[in-house]
């Protein structure tokens, strides 16, 4: 089965730029969703079609997918930017929805 | 804009069945096709399947095969997901979430169910 990796944690200051990434095998040739979860809460859908973003999430949120790795990337990150950050995909040959494992982004 | 909402948390015992509802609401059912996911205390996330509106028919991961039925009322836009044969490792949050673009993007969820299983 199709396995997605992610990075368990991450950590970053206000202000900066946060990389999550989310690596797969050939998962440029997926597309990529990704979603934030904040303490408590249900998952959100940040990134959809591997860079779209929906409406009401900032532009501070982009993201790219190429290769063997997507990244999710966070601009001027602020302090409710902390949560649990999952990439997921379809995998076609299984027909299987596939999350990684998530990754927790602290606000240091 | 899709709202969906859940019923209410359950416990049961192991062995048991619990059958959890999501009804929704800004589309049909025949709109948007429905998926499961649950999560585990301090776990990431986990599909468990979804409906088809094309055909009204389910599709399961592979894990659950046997043990989840997931059904559709069109008449009040309520989904179901319920699962057999509980044991204590199917204690989790349990959400449905809907896919309007049928582009296996998870574009609305639901609030959560919590299910727990325990003697």
């Amino acid at each position: 089965s199709y396995v997605l990796t992610q990075p368990p944690s991450a950590s970053v200051a206000p202000g900066k730029t946060a990389r999550i990434t989310c690596g797969g095998s050939n998962i440029g040739a997926k597309t990529v969703h990704w979603y934030q979860q904040r303490p408590g809460q249900a998952p959100a859908l940040v990134i959809y079609y591997d860079s779209d973003r929906p409406s009401g999430i900032p532009d501070r949120f982009s993201a790219a997918n190429s290769g063997n790795t997507a990244t999710l990337t966070i601009s001027r990150v602020e302090a409710g930017d902390e949560a649990d950050y999952y990439c997921q995909v379809w995998d076609r040959s299984s027909d299987h929805v596939v999350f990684g494992g998530g990754t927790k982004l602290t606000v240091l | 804009q899709v709202q969906l909402v859940q019923s209410g948390a359950e416990v049961k015992k192991p062995g048991a069945s619990v059958k959890v509802s999501c009804t929704f609401s800004g589309h049909t059912l025949t709109e948007s096709s429905i998926h499961w996911v649950r999560q585990a205390p301090g776990k990431g996330l986990e599909w468990m399947g979804g409906l088809d509106p094309e055909d009204g028919e389910a599709m399961y991961a592979q894990r659950f095969q046997g043990r989840v039925t997931m059904t559709g009322d069109t008449s009040t836009n309520t989904v179901y997901m319920e699962l057999s044969s509980l044991r204590s490792e199917d204690t989790a949050m349990y959400y449905c979430a809907s896919d309007i673009n049928s582009g296996w993007d998870f574009d609305s969820w639901g609030q959560g169910t919590l299910v727990t299983v325990s003697p």
